[in-house]
């Protein structure tokens, strides 16, 4: 089973400063990671995936993760926060099979509401 | 709108009532997730289908939880004899395999009262 912590549930931040929103997991098996955005009174949507390859995945708005599998570590950063960027942030984790069957199913962390203040 | 809708987006009924809820999932998407979200958590799952076939639930499924795909296309969620500890945002998320980006609808809120 997996399992997906988000230490921090609440971050204030000033507009242009950096930001670091924490991420660890819990699996026996390998994994995919994602960071998915709940902006106010929208569905979640995918900020970014990590499949396989490089450890450092980006999204288009400047956010990026780095998969640390020592660490079972995802955390998301951005060098400059905008006050757009205010938002939940969800973690989840999904089982990677080489093979048929297994859970698709994501575990989500708890999340982490971001405020960008200006 | 080629998105993940769910119908309908709020319900409110008395404790012992019956509930469905309906999602239509992208349409080329073969996968359908259903996941339930309550204040100051992360959305938990509760049952998944590809295709028409229901291929895993979680243990919250409880016996008056059940969840159908008839046709490979939209699904309904029911919830009978409702308590109001199933108050919760029930989300519904489609994909098109294993791996790829799960597209999540808007949600159905559900209070119980």
């Amino acid at each position: 089973a997996q399992s997906v912590t988000q230490l921090d549930s609440q971050v204030p931040v000033f507009e242009e400063a950096p930001v670091e929103l924490r991420c660890n997991y819990s699996s026996s098996v390998s994994v995919y990671l994602f960071w998915y955005v709940q902006y106010p009174n929208q569905g979640l949507q995918l900020l970014l995936k990590y499949l396989s390859g490089s450890t450092l995945v980006e999204s288009i708005n400047g956010f990026e993760a780095e998969f640390n599998k020592s660490q079972t570590s995802f955390h998301l950063r951005k060098p400059s926060v905008h006050i757009s960027d205010t938002a939940e942030y969800f973690c989840a984790v999904s089982e990677s099979l080489p093979t048929q069957g297994g859970s698709e199913k994501l575990v989500f962390g708890k999340g982490t509401k971001l405020t960008v203040n200006p | 709108d080629t998105g993940v809708s769910q119908n309908p987006r709020h319900k409110i009924t008395k404790r012992g009532q019956n509930v469905t809820f309906r999602c239509d999932p992208i349409s080329e998407h073969n996968r359908l997730y259903w996941y339930r979200q309550t204040l100051g958590q992360g959305p938990e799952f509760l049952t998944y289908f590809q295709n028409e076939a229901q291929l895993e639930k979680s243990r919250l499924l409880s016996d008056r939880f059940s969840a159908e795909r008839p046709k490979g296309s939209f699904s309904t969620l029911e919830i009978q004899r409702t308590e109001q500890g199933d108050s919760a945002m029930y989300l519904c998320a489609s994909s098109l395999r294993k791996g790829n980006e799960q597209f999540f609808g808007p949600g159905t809120r559900l209070t119980v009262l």
